[in-house]
């Protein structure tokens, strides 16, 4: 059980196009999904908080309007990264809790390579 | 701000040899939780401490929470190559969901 999916899994795109990332959990209702941004070697950064039907929370320094995050049902959130550039060239993980638990379940991530 | 102090950086461990791992915050946490990241992988919830002084067992694995529920450490005992990757711990403080993530462990295991 709480299986989380992420689509896709790898993407190239060129400079100044929007990249979007979907997160589902295939088994259980999500009421809260977290996105992750992770660099080589180094820990997870969290960028948002997203809840459904209700606006995401960002994290500090984290652009909102950059990074779309849209949490429309209890098993999709997707992230859009608007107007993608090089530097955003990353590691993007999704997680979600199961209602009642505080584990984290974690999707395969997105490996994102702007050009 | 909170933060979750993890150490060592790095591990390099003969197989068969002990290895641990500690975590520090700088506030008192409501529960940790411990995750592994295999190399290329994505993160994997191991375990969750809630009480102070609490101990669990995963077979060759035991993670502890310190008494203040300040720190908390991961033990494994006669590792194998299997055991290669990275672990994170992790702790939320009051009711926040919200993770704060330690730095991570990297292990390294020779065969």
């Amino acid at each position: 059980g709480a299986v989380v999916s992420q689509h896709p899994s790898w993407v190239i795109c060129k400079s100044g196009t929007s990249v979007k990332i979907e997160c589902r959990s295939l088994d259980f209702q999500a009421t809260t999904m977290f996105w992750y941004r992770q660099f080589p070697k180094q820990s997870l950064m969290l960028m948002a908080t997203s809840n459904e039907g209700s606006k995401a929370t960002y994290e500090q320094g984290v652009e909102k309007d950059k990074f779309l995050i849209n949490h429309a049902s209890l098993t999709l959130s997707t992230l859009t990264v608007t107007s993608a550039h090089p530097e955003d060239s990353s590691f993007y993980i999704c997680s979600a809790i199961t209602p009642g638990r505080m584990a984290q379940y974690f999707g395969p991530g997105t490996r994102l390579l702007v050009l | 701000g909170q933060q979750v102090m993890q150490i060592p950086q790095y591990q390099h461990v003969q197989e068969g040899e002990d290895f641990t791992t500690y975590c520090n915050s700088s506030t008192t946490l409501s529960n940790i939780q411990w995750y592994k990241q295999r190399p290329g992988g994505h993160p994997v919830f191991l375990i969750q401490l809630v009480k102070s002084g609490e101990v669990k067992k995963q077979k060759r694995l035991t993670f502890q929470f310190g008494e203040a529920k300040k720190n908390s450490s991961l033990h494994i005992t006669a590792t194998q190559t299997t055991d290669v990757g990275t672990y994170f711990c992790a702790g939320t403080a009051g009711n926040n969901r919200k993770l704060i993530w330690g730095l991570g462990t990297s292990l390294a295991v020779n065969p």
